[in-house]
């Protein structure tokens, strides 16, 4: 079956400019995740849904960043007036279900790079 | 905030050679899970393996195993017999309630 898919694959912005990425979850899993992987380091959370709830936000780095998923499925992640230090891969993950050990999925990231 | 070491940055081994890549964790929770996850040269992250914090027993699926000490917060993974195919950045990744933690990564690079 079809596994996570995000785009665009890659992005460049100048800086000041809103981006939006989207990412398209496997079909019929309830959580998804946003992470951010800089050069080198692992993911570090962003977000999470269960559903269409958003229910962790902690992780997002300022009020810049706005994730959504309105009807439970696909879910975007929006930054507004990109920094260039926002230039990192992004990467969104989905699964099963929440807790309890389930594994994530990821997609391929996008690659964000602000100029 | 609930960290994880992976104290090698960087592994080079040769083809049909065993690693064992190490992974420390802090946390104070009792119940949690712990994944080991690879992400080869073409970025997207793969889920390896699972262990629950209150089954101690390790395992071996394949070419891989795992390690499991609750009482020194260790959970390492070895692959035996490696292959070119197995070089990528592994991340060890904790589980703890709601947070979802990845380690800093160690990149293996099997040499044919």
């Amino acid at each position: 079956g079809a596994g996570v898919s995000q785009s665009p694959r890659y992005k460049v912005a100048k800086r000041g400019q809103d981006v939006a990425l989207r990412c398209d979850p496997i079909s019929g899993h309830v959580s998804l995740f946003w992470y951010q992987q800089a050069l080198g380091q692992g993911p570090e959370f962003l977000t999470y849904f269960q559903n269409e709830a958003q229910l962790d936000k902690s992780g997002l780095p300022s009020d810049r960043f706005f994730a959504e998923r309105p009807e439970g499925s696909v879910s975007t992640l929006k930054i507004q007036r990109t920094q260039q230090e926002d230039s990192a891969v992004y990467l969104c993950a989905s699964s099963l279900a929440f807790g309890g050990g389930y594994e994530q999925y990821f997609g391929p990231g996008t690659r964000l790079t602000v100029t | 905030a609930q960290k994880v070491t992976q104290a090698q940055t960087e592994i080079s081994v040769v083809e049909k050679e065993d690693v064992t890549l190490d992974c420390v964790y802090e946390t104070r929770d009792t119940t949690y899970y712990l994944f080991w996850y690879k992400q080869p040269p073409s970025g997207e992250l793969v889920f390896l393996i699972r262990r629950n914090s209150f089954d101690e027993q390790n395992e071996i699926s394949g070419r891989y195993s795992w390690n499991f000490q609750k009482s020194t917060s260790s959970f390492n993974f070895t692959i035996t017999a490696s292959q070119v195919v197995d070089s990528a950045v592994y991340f060890c990744a904790p589980h703890y309630g709601q947070n979802f933690v990845f380690g800093p990564g160690t990149r293996l690079s099997v040499l044919p």
